[in-house]
């Protein structure tokens, strides 16, 4: 069974340009976290969807938003990137909200300059 | 506000010997408690779930132990090995997110 995939792995922006993230779950997950980890802030909760529609929100602007597609299949996006959004971006999935452990993909790393 | 701990200095321990890691939390009911191990550059990978009513859990050379009461886990490696180098985080369920702490860099040396 494939794992969660994350695309792109690397990429490169600069200030004040937007970026969107794609994020493909487990087969037969149908549920989608969001968390951005950078070295002082550790992993913080971003959002999470489950059938299309988000469940919980993390404490983060309205810069950053999210959403997921009848397959499962979710997309993060931010707008107007500033140098402090650089960070790894990591999904994970889950077969239903709440379960437990949660499955992870290795990452987009976005690098603001 | 709720907060997650885990000691920030990297422990470093001899091959063979017991790795213990510390998680303390505050403004938590956690209905479990989770641990993680990440490698550079990867995504976190599961490696223990622990209930509230359970006190302790094994899987070949890992056990956690959880105390609600002190609001800590620990988490324990037995006879350690440098391939056990990463960092490991715990996490903690808060509604419908799962939030987790800075982690801790465990360096095993042969």
């Amino acid at each position: 069974k494939a794992g969660v995939t994350q695309t792109p792995r690397y990429l490169i922006k600069t200030r004040g340009q937007q970026v969107t993230l794609s994020c493909s779950p487990i087969s037969g997950h149908r549920s989608v976290s969001w968390y951005q980890q950078t070295p002082g802030q550790g992993l913080q909760f971003l959002f999470e969807y489950f059938s299309e529609t988000q469940r919980n929100k993390g404490n983060f602007p309205g810069r950053f938003s999210g959403r997921q597609f009848s397959n499962s299949r979710s997309e993060m996006n931010v707008s107007t990137l500033e140098l402090g959004d650089s960070a790894l971006y990591l999904c994970a999935s889950t077969p239903t909200p709440s379960t437990g452990e949660l499955f992870f993909g290795e990452g987009s790393r976005l690098t603001v300059l | 506000s709720q907060k997650i701990e885990q000691n920030s200095e990297a422990l470093n321990i001899q091959e063979g010997k017991t790795a213990t890691l510390t998680c303390n939390y505050t403004n938590y009911s956690p209905a479990y408690l989770q641990w993680y191990r990440q490698d550079p550059g990867r995504g976190p990978v599961f490696l223990l779930l622990i209930r509230e009513n359970e006190k302790e859990k094994r899987k070949e050379r890992l056990k956690v132990t959880f105390d609600t009461t002190l609001k800590q886990s620990l988490f324990h490696i037995t006879a350690s090995q440098p391939a056990d180098s990463a960092t490991y985080l715990c996490a903690l369920n808060s509604g419908y997110a799962l939030n987790f702490g800075k982690g801790t860099s465990l360096l095993v040396t042969p």
